[in-house]
């Protein structure tokens, strides 16, 4: 079955440094990845998607990388702040383009320290 | 901004009570998603549509139903809540064919005792 791994352990970076989150995934070739944040008590909120054909994709102090050789993906924060402090979620798509939802990580809660 | 709302934060049921979950989105997407969200098991789907009248089981359906008759609504039903339905359930909505960029709500933490 699909498998989907991120840090399980919570993640402490310094303020200003960049953060890096990993998702790992077997079983399965997603046509695209998704990265979501979520905030205690709150629903996840989508930050990017990545394609299989994209190596890599930017927003702001955001990054994400796609290899699909490897099934990872690399999600980096840059200049980090206090702010940045949350649980990301990386979610695939498993259905094969159809409408069928994401699978979702369990998620790496970041920690940016000031 | 699209706006998907639950209609309650918190709920608190008893033991084999009915409940009713509702979740209204404002964009007009075709596809609406139900999960439930737990310590350590990570979103889990229940149930999902991509139109009205229609639905599909997802990952973990047992125990729950769910109604979508009107194309922004998408009701989750507990028919006899259990215990071990004690959760975050959080509703999603998403646009077209695929499944990119979910919108969520922002959840409904209810707790059967």
């Amino acid at each position: 079955s699909q498998k989907i791994e991120q840090n399980s352990e919570a993640l402490n970076i310094q303020e200003g440094k960049t953060a890096t989150l990993t998702c790992n995934y077997t079983n399965y070739s997603p046509a695209y990845l998704q990265w979501y944040r979520q905030d205690p008590g709150r629903g996840p909120v989508f930050l990017l998607l990545i394609r299989e054909n994209e190596k890599e994709k930017r927003k702001e102090r955001l990054k994400v990388t796609f290899d699909t050789t490897l099934k990872q993906s690399l999600f980096h924060i840059t200049a980090s702040q206090p702010a940045d402090s949350a649980t990301y979620l990386c979610a695939l798509d498993v259905s094969g383009g159809g409408a069928d939802g994401l699978t979702f990580g369990k998620g790496t809660h970041l920690i940016i320290q000031p | 901004d699209v706006k998907v709302t639950q209609s309650s934060r918190y709920l608190v049921k008893r033991t084999g009570e009915k409940v009713f979950l509702e979740c209204v989105q404002d964009m007009d997407h075709e596809n609406m998603f139900w999960y439930r969200q737990d310590p350590g098991l990570g979103l889990r789907l229940i149930y999902f549509s991509y139109d009205v009248k229609m639905k599909e089981k997802g990952d973990i359906p047992e125990g729950y139903s769910v109604s979508r008759e009107k194309k922004e609504r998408f009701s989750l039903i507990l028919e006899s809540a259990s215990t071990n339905q004690t959760s975050m359930y959080l509703c999603a909505s998403s646009w077209g064919v695929g499944n990119e960029k979910l919108f969520f709500g922002s959840g409904t933490q209810l707790s059967v005792l």
